[in-house]
């Protein structure tokens, strides 16, 4: 199956920086990779998602690129604010049934 | 406007009784799932379902059966409380599998098993 390994598991930031956080997989089959951001007592919720054809996408400050041969994707999150800070996870999903296999998560804390 | 709602927000349940975590989604959806969240561990997958009757199992299925019987509705059950399932438990529901959109997640229910 899908094995999706996601870094730094925590990372700090100053206000107005950026942050960047990678993830790789395992199945060369999986052809989606949303991100979810999960905020303190909260549900996931998808922020930008992109698809295997694709290698870049952007929606204002976030932007997420796929590299198909290495089997890495990354989410950058530029002029960072506070209320960017929470839980990122990355995942990948392979064909069929939509079964997606999420990263550990990764804790941004963007300091004020 | 909630969209998928889990039944319990908070539960405290005692080894052994069976328990049964409940969600329910209004978008038509077919494809529903559950997972578990634990520090450090992510989102694991326990089961999905992509149509009325039917199941699949996840990664981490041991201990836990589910039911849909209807394709609003998406049971867990765990047959057997144990300490080691005191998680916080996460459904969410999809689109069909053509069609490669994310996951609506319900706000989750924080079991502990005492």
């Amino acid at each position: 199956g899908e094995n999706v390994e996601q870094h730094p598991s925590t990372l700090s930031v100053q206000e107005g920086d950026s942050a960047v956080i990678k993830c790789t997989y395992s199945d060369s089959a999986s052809n989606y990779f949303p991100w979810y951001k999960q905020e303190l007592g909260k549900r996931p919720q998808l922020i930008i998602d992109i698809r295997s054809n694709v290698g870049e996408k952007k929606d204002q400050r976030i932007a997420v690129t796929l590299n198909k041969t290495a089997k890495h994707f990354s989410l950058h999150i530029t002029e960072t604010q506070p209320e960017d800070s929470a839980v990122y996870f990355c995942a990948a999903m392979e064909g069929g049934y939509q079964k997606v296999t999420f990263g550990i998560g990764t804790k941004l804390q963007v300091i004020p | 406007d909630v969209k998928v709602t889990q039944s319990s927000r908070y539960l405290v349940k005692r080894t052994g009784e069976k328990v049964f975590l409940e969600c329910v989604q209004d978008m038509d959806h077919e494809n529903m799932f559950w997972y578990r969240q634990d520090p450090g561990l992510g989102l694991r997958l326990i089961y999905f379902s992509y149509d009325v009757k039917m199941k699949e199992k996840g990664d981490i299925p041991e201990g836990y059966s589910v039911s849909r019987e209807k394709k609003e509705r998406f049971s867990l059950i765990l047959e057997s409380a144990s300490t080691n399932q005191t998680s916080m438990y996460l459904c969410a529901s999809s689109k069909p599998a053509n069609a490669n959109y994310g996951y609506t997640f319900g706000s989750g229910t924080r079991l502990t098993v005492v």
